[in-house]
């Protein structure tokens, strides 16, 4: 089993949809992050987020440390919002570390 | 453009040849990373440096992978005696920061080993 795990792992949209993408994990986390990756490669940093709620544009993040999961909406969705979405926690170790591990992904497209 | 480039874009070589690749992270970022990513997958952590020094290293790099930052600037990836099994996006990116910070990605070296 997968430390991060994301679903749906393939979402398809209208247009104007409301969207939500789910990210669980099975370890003590530092920070999530949220991150959109388009066709070629690039990847970008959406949110990091260690708690409550977090507001850009279109996206919103929510956390919730105690059930381990995370959530990421796209309200109003458009097909530039076409990507994947990459969940990635940092580990809580008792020393300091930096390595992020990642969910799969969910690979998200918006017909217009 | 996040400001992380990375060269060369893509690779083609034959298994058993030595490959390298070049990172050169947002000037003033002390943190860089190497990640790589196989189709389908999520990217995995494969080495962490801070300025010069080599802080982490997963367990995925094996002996024939060896990474560098001399002057705490760039950085190479240098993978000895290729595997197909070597086929992956290689991907880098750089942050500033003691605490938590967001990663800045370059958008990534494929290689493809034949």
């Amino acid at each position: 089993k997968n430390e991060v795990e994301q679903s749906p792992q393939n979402l398809t949209a209208q247009e104007g949809e409301f969207i939500t993408i789910n990210c669980s994990y099975s370890v003590g986390i530092s920070a999530l992050h949220w991150l959109q990756q388009h066709p070629g490669g690039g990847i970008v940093s959406l949110f990091m987020l260690s708690s409550g709620k977090k507001k850009h544009g279109r996206l919103i993040a929510t956390i919730n440390i105690q059930e381990k999961h995370s959530s990421l909406h796209i309200t109003a969705s458009h097909p530039r919002d076409s990507a994947v979405y990459i969940c990635a926690v940092r580990i809580r170790y008792g020393g300091a570390t930096n390595k992020l591990i990642f969910g799969t992904g969910t690979l998200l497209a918006v017909q217009p | 453009d996040t400001g992380v480039s990375q060269d060369p874009r893509h690779k083609i070589t034959k298994r058993g040849q030595n490959v390298t690749f070049r990172c050169d992270p947002i000037s003033e970022h002390n943190r860089l990373y190497w990640y790589r990513q196989t189709l389908g997958q999520g990217p995995e952590f494969l080495t962490y440096f801070q300025n010069e020094a080599q802080l982490e290293k997963s367990r995925l790099l094996s002996d024939r992978f060896s990474a560098e930052r001399p002057k705490g600037s760039f950085s190479t990836l240098e993978i000895q005696r290729t595997e197909q099994g070597d086929s992956a996006m290689y991907l880098c990116a750089s942050s500033f920061g003691v605490v938590e910070e967001t990663q800045y990605f370059g958008p990534g070296t494929r290689l493809l080993v034949l």
